[in-house]
């Protein structure tokens, strides 16, 4: 598809349990982030992958959160343990990158609803 | 690290009203862009700045980047219930990685 893709769209799951959420960016892009969104907040940042640069975990907010990019295309962000408080629409975002061609291009997010 | 601050948080005006939001870094910045998400949507890009007091219009949108490539501005005249929505800042630190870093967003609500 043209755009970022996000699955799933929607995610109920009991507190305690994993989940896992998926990112397809757009072709080419080689960056991508994932934020945080809660019922009518602003954008949290998690996490960002840049090529194959190490990446920028400084956002996430516990070690129950990780995320990985397999070959530069693909991420999933996995949290473990759910809470309560992790309720929220994760949004994946993604980049071309360099020079002034780093417009960001978000998905529809996965709302998640921890029960 | 570097820290993107729009202000206000909230906006709410009547319709036909003018106003302005701001948006300040706390570093230098290689280009300036804004954002709109729509009630229930994701975040779509509006416009992008890189040049020092580069002014962009989109219709009744005018976008303004500082002299000092530290801070922008959006001026929305004659606001209409189409605006409605939250606007985020995003700004990438000059010499720095190009991490897209985003304000907090600032939400507008228009009374017809």
């Amino acid at each position: 598809g043209a755009g970022v893709s996000q699955s799933p769209s929607n995610k109920v799951t009991e507190k305690g349990k994993d989940v896992e959420l998926r990112c397809d960016p757009i072709s080419g892009h080689t960056a991508l982030y994932w934020y945080r969104q809660s019922l009518g907040q602003g954008l949290e940042f998690l996490i960002y992958f840049q090529g194959n640069s190490a990446p920028d975990k400084s956002g996430l907010p516990s070690d129950r959160f990780s995320a990985e990019r397999t070959g530069g295309s693909v991420s999933t962000l996995t949290i473990q343990r759910t809470q309560q408080e992790d309720s929220a629409v994760y949004l994946c975002a993604s980049s071309p990158t360099g020079g002034s061609g780093t417009e960001a291009f978000f998905g529809q997010g996965t709302r998640l609803t921890v029960v | 690290g570097q820290q993107v601050m729009q202000i206000p948080q909230y906006q709410h005006v009547q319709e036909g009203e003018d106003f302005t939001t701001y948006c300040n870094s706390s570093t230098t910045l290689s280009n300036i862009q804004w954002y709109k998400q729509r009630p229930g949507g994701h975040p779509v890009f509006l416009i992008q700045l890189v040049k020092s007091g580069e002014v962009k219009k989109q219709k009744r949108l005018t976008f303004q980047f500082g002299e000092a490539k530290k801070n922008s501005s959006l001026h929305i005249t004659a606001t209409q219930t189409t605006d409605v929505g939250t606007y985020f800042c995003a700004g990438i630190t000059q010499g720095g990685s190009e991490k897209l870093v985003f304000g907090k967003g600032m939400k507008l609500t228009v009374n017809p």
